[in-house]
């Protein structure tokens, strides 16, 4: 079945600077990729996805890109800020038919 | 719109008892699925579901059952709780598009389990 390893699982970074969390997927039938943001004690959230056919989305101080070939997805954040910190997870899935797997998770904070 | 609601928030269980944790949706979902989040683990599913009367297994689903009789409700089913499944659960819900593609996952609010 498909197996997504998420890397790093912790990274501190100065406010302003920007972070980059890295996954890769193993079945190379997936086709969606969500990263979610869960702050202390909240639910998750959705924040970006993307699709196979593409190869990076950006929504204002966040993007993703999506290597098929290598099978991996990154999420770019930004001019970071205090409320960039959180627990970031990453997911893949094939399709309406399919379970979402997600990552271990990345903590993030961000130094002031 | 309430979107997915679990029930109970918070529950202790004593080793050897079983429970039903609730999950419910408004938004016509057909996929339902719950996880459990453990620190360092991120969230592993459980069981999942892609539509009323369907049901499988995900990556960890021993010593618990689903049933998905209606597209609204997808409870889940500790059989005799065992201090390992000490965790905090995650039902969610999304739906498939035609095409096959889905959209965003929501998330129930979780429930904090402890089994002593």
């Amino acid at each position: 079945g498909e197996n997504v390893e998420q890397h790093p699982s912790t990274l501190s970074v100065q406010e302003g600077d920007s972070a980059v969390i890295k996954c890769t997927y193993s079945d190379s039938a997936s086709n969606y990729f969500p990263w979610y943001k869960q702050e202390l004690g909240k639910r998750p959230q959705l924040i970006i996805d993307i699709r196979s056919n593409v190869g990076e989305k950006k929504d204002q101080r966040i993007a993703v890109t999506l290597n098929k070939t290598a099978k991996h997805f990154s999420l770019h954040i930004t001019e970071t800020q205090p409320e960039d910190s959180a627990v970031y997870f990453c997911a893949a899935s094939k399709g309406s038919a399919s379970k979402i797997i997600f990552g271990s998770g990345t903590r993030l904070s961000i130094r002031p | 719109n309430a979107g997915v609601t679990q029930t109970p928030k918070f529950q202790v269980l004593k080793t050897g008892q079983s429970m039903t944790l609730q999950c419910a949706q408004d938004m016509n979902h057909e996929y339902m699925s719950w996880y459990r989040q453990d620190p360092g683990m991120g969230l592993r599913l459980i069981h999942y579901s892609v539509g009323a009367g369907i049901t499988d297994q995900g990556e960890v689903p021993n010593g618990y059952n689903v049933s998905r009789s209606t597209t609204e409700d997808f409870p889940l089913r500790l059989l005799s709780a065992a201090p390992s499944q000490t965790s905090v659960y995650f039902c969610a819900s999304s739906y498939s598009r035609t095409g096959g593609l889905y959209t965003e996952a929501f998330f129930g609010q979780g429930t904090r389990l402890t089994v002593v």
